[in-house]
């Protein structure tokens, strides 16, 4: 099975933009997602289909694609958007993989 | 409203197995596959595999293969993933979720906590 690689951790400054990115050779041919897990909660997926944002969820959260790597952006960052943050996708046989998780802080 | 209740916490001995439950509704129960992910304390999301609730299909992580066993009884809307073997290291969260291959469907339950312990 192949990997997903994320940063450990992101600090952003509040009304800031924090970027975190997610590596996979397969992300080129494989739609990614994305969620985001706080405390004691199960994960909400913030976007899928790499770029596309589920109803709810707020437009400071924004995915892109280039290559092996895929982005979430979240602009005017919020104190509430700290958290954990996962990308997972899935190979053409439906085994799917989770990011290594990304760990958001709002200073 | 679409809803996955898992079943309460279980403490287990080392060799022993766990079955977790998955009841949904608010949905067609057999419309979307439903996945298996843990959480070990401290660590990150490990998806373990997942059950067509339409055909009985199931896929799973390689590292789990041979010791999970997922199923699903469409009469009552409900899917259970059981584990063998258990050791410390299966102590962890473990959630199902209901999910759509384009990810525009996708609710998990609340997560069970499992405990391997002598």
């Amino acid at each position: 099975s192949y990997e997903l690689t994320q940063p450990p951790s992101v600090s952003v400054s509040p009304g800031q933009t924090a970027r975190i990115t997610c590596s996979g050779d397969a992300l080129p041919k494989q739609y990614a997602y994305w969620y985001q897990q706080k405390p004691g909660q199960a994960p909400v997926m913030v976007i899928y289909k790499d770029s596309e944002r589920p109803s709810g969820i707020p437009e400071r959260f924004s995915g892109s694609s280039s290559g092996t790597t895929v982005t979430l952006t979240i602009s005017g960052v919020q104190a509430e958007d700290e958290a954990d943050y996962y990308c997972q996708s899935a190979d053409s046989s439906g085994t799917y993989v989770f990011g290594t998780g990304t760990e958001v802080t709002v200073l | 409203q679409v809803q996955l209740v898992q079943s309460g916490a279980e403490v287990k001995k080392p060799g022993a197995s766990v079955k977790v439950s998955c009841k949904a509704s608010g949905y067609t129960f057999t419309d979307y596959h439903i996945h298996w992910v843990r959480q070990a304390p401290g660590q990150g999301l490990e998806w373990m595999g997942w059950i067509n609730p339409n055909t009985g299909g199931t896929n799973s992580a390689q590292k789990f293969q041979g010791r999970v066993t997922m199923t699903r009884d469409t009469s009552i809307s409900t899917a259970y993933m059981e584990l063998r073997r258990l050791t410390s290291d299966d102590t962890a969260v473990y959630y199902c979720a209901a999910k759509e291959r384009s990810g525009s469907f996708d609710y998990w339950g609340q997560g069970t906590l499992v405990t391997v312990s002598s």
